[in-house]
């Protein structure tokens, strides 16, 4: 299966950690990813983890990968306006392919 | 360098029109993708191109659309004729092989 699923809303207040959950299937994935959209904007890669690390952490942003269960997580921390964007989950299949999820859009409230 | 250029930024036309949308790659990367967003279906793989072949184009929603790569730092998307259910925005993306895509800004396209 290609089905990568992702809640679609979270609220969270102004610097306060965000944790955005992700599902995945193919559990021969070599690569998950989480890409940023911003309003109008493109997909802007934000960070990426090889299937075979638990974690991964880059300045406030933290990846959580738990292979058995196919869960992947990112954490942000001290959330800022700045991050308040649609983020997506995705895993690489096959050898050039990239299954997205639906997005979740992460809403930051003074 | 200057990341995935695509254009025109911003599409309008009217139903029956052709449609062409373009891709500039990253220089060196010999993958190109092309994609389409729309809020009920998400983000769709189009068609994938490796070393200027289209390698995968079972994306393509019907006969109405092809996508050409003449050479490795240009590809287009054409719609032809364009309907209002293509509106979306497409997105071009690149890759070295069997590694990250970057995305471009996309193309909003709104048919009429």
């Amino acid at each position: 299966g290609e089905d990568v699923e992702q809640s679609l809303f979270l609220s969270v207040r102004e610097g306060d950690s965000s944790v955005i959950n992700c599902t995945y299937t193919d559990s021969s994935s070599t690569y998950l990813y989480w890409y940023k959209q911003e309003p109008g904007a493109g997909l802007q890669l934000l960070t990426y983890i090889f299937s075979n690390m638990d974690m991964k952490q880059d300045q406030r942003l933290t990846v959580l990968l738990n292979k058995k269960d196919k869960h992947l997580s990112l954490r942000i921390a001290d959330t800022q306006t700045g991050d308040s964007a649609i983020y997506f989950c995705a895993e690489s299949i096959d050898d050039y392919k990239l299954s997205f999820g639906a997005g979740t859009t992460v809403t930051v409230r003074a | 360098d200057a990341g995935v250029i695509q254009s025109p930024r911003h599409e309008v036309t009217e139903m029956g029109q052709e449609v062409t949308l373009r891709c500039k790659p990253i220089s060196g990367h010999n993958s190109l993708f092309w994609y389409r967003q729309t809020m009920m279906r998400g983000l769709e793989l189009l068609i994938y191109f490796n070393n200027n072949v289209p390698i995968d184009d079972s994306g393509m929603p019907e006969d109405r659309f092809s996508a050409k790569m003449p050479n490795a730092s240009f590809s287009t998307l054409k719609i032809q004729p364009s309907e209002p259910r293509d509106s979306a925005v497409y997105f071009c993306a690149s890759s070295s092989l069997q590694e990250t895509q970057y995305f471009g800004p996309g193309t909003r396209l709104l048919v009429l």
